[in-house]
């Protein structure tokens, strides 16, 4: 089975930096999945990490250690519009390439 | 490119009534398909993945059940609903093995069961 775990809400500053982390158990790893969802809408695709270490797109880079089954999202120059639920998702291996998503992390940047 | 499109956005329906929830995909082929539901404050729950025609696998034992009668079509069905089925179901495609390919999510269907 897979098990993973995030903070449940998070305050951060309006231009500040914040991590949101993510620990995971799971029995067949094939990439983990860090997805942005505004309330009431459906999640959209952020960033995807198979091998250790820090990938980064623009203000959003995400962090993977396999050994340790840890990864973090780090935000920076942090807006208003990036409130939203952070969630991390774990994809496993095998034909089935089954998704399993954390319970996410409400982040509110405040000005 | 690839859309998903997914309806209704918005229902309500009584308990014991039926249930059916249409997605299709466009502009891909053989998708991976997933139906999951997020209840109010709660994670997404997988319910359903298909990797073909036909080919459904269930996560959670309830009284929904999903079928894939077109490569492209994934509909989410019940008999009756009840009052724990309202939440906001949403469907998904990703490129099948695909390296490091992400679900694409529909912009979901928010169910009140009342």
């Amino acid at each position: 089975g897979q098990n993973i775990d995030q903070p449940t809400e998070m305050t951060a500053t309006e231009g500040a930096i914040v991590q949101i982390n993510c620990t995971y158990q799971t029995s067949g790893f094939n990439g983990l999945f860090w997805y942005q969802q505004h309330a009431g809408e459906a999640p959209t695709f952020l960033s995807y990490n198979v091998l250790d270490g820090l990938e980064e797109k623009g203000r959003f880079s995400s962090f993977l250690s396999r050994s340790k089954g840890y990864s973090y999202l780090l935000l920076k120059e942090l807006q208003m519009k990036d409130s939203a639920s952070y969630l991390c998702a774990v994809k496993n291996s095998g034909g089935y390439q089954k998704v399993t998503f954390g319970t996410g992390t409400k982040l509110q940047v405040i000005p | 490119s690839q859309t998903i499109h997914q309806w209704p956005a918005t229902l309500v329906q009584p308990v014991g009534s039926p249930l059916s929830l249409e997605c299709t995909v466009e502009g891909t082929s053989n998708p991976n398909l997933y139906w999951y539901r997020q209840a109010a404050g709660r994670g997404l729950q997988l319910l359903f993945y298909s990797v073909g025609i036909g080919q459904i696998s269930s996560e959670v034992p309830q009284n929904l059940s999903a079928s894939r009668p077109q490569d492209r079509q994934f509909i989410l069905s019940s008999k009756k609903l009840l009052l724990s089925d309202s939440g906001f179901y949403l469907c998904a495609w990703s490129v099948p093995g695909g390296y490091n390919s992400p679900l694409h999510f529909g912009n979901g269907t928010r169910l009140t069961v009342t």
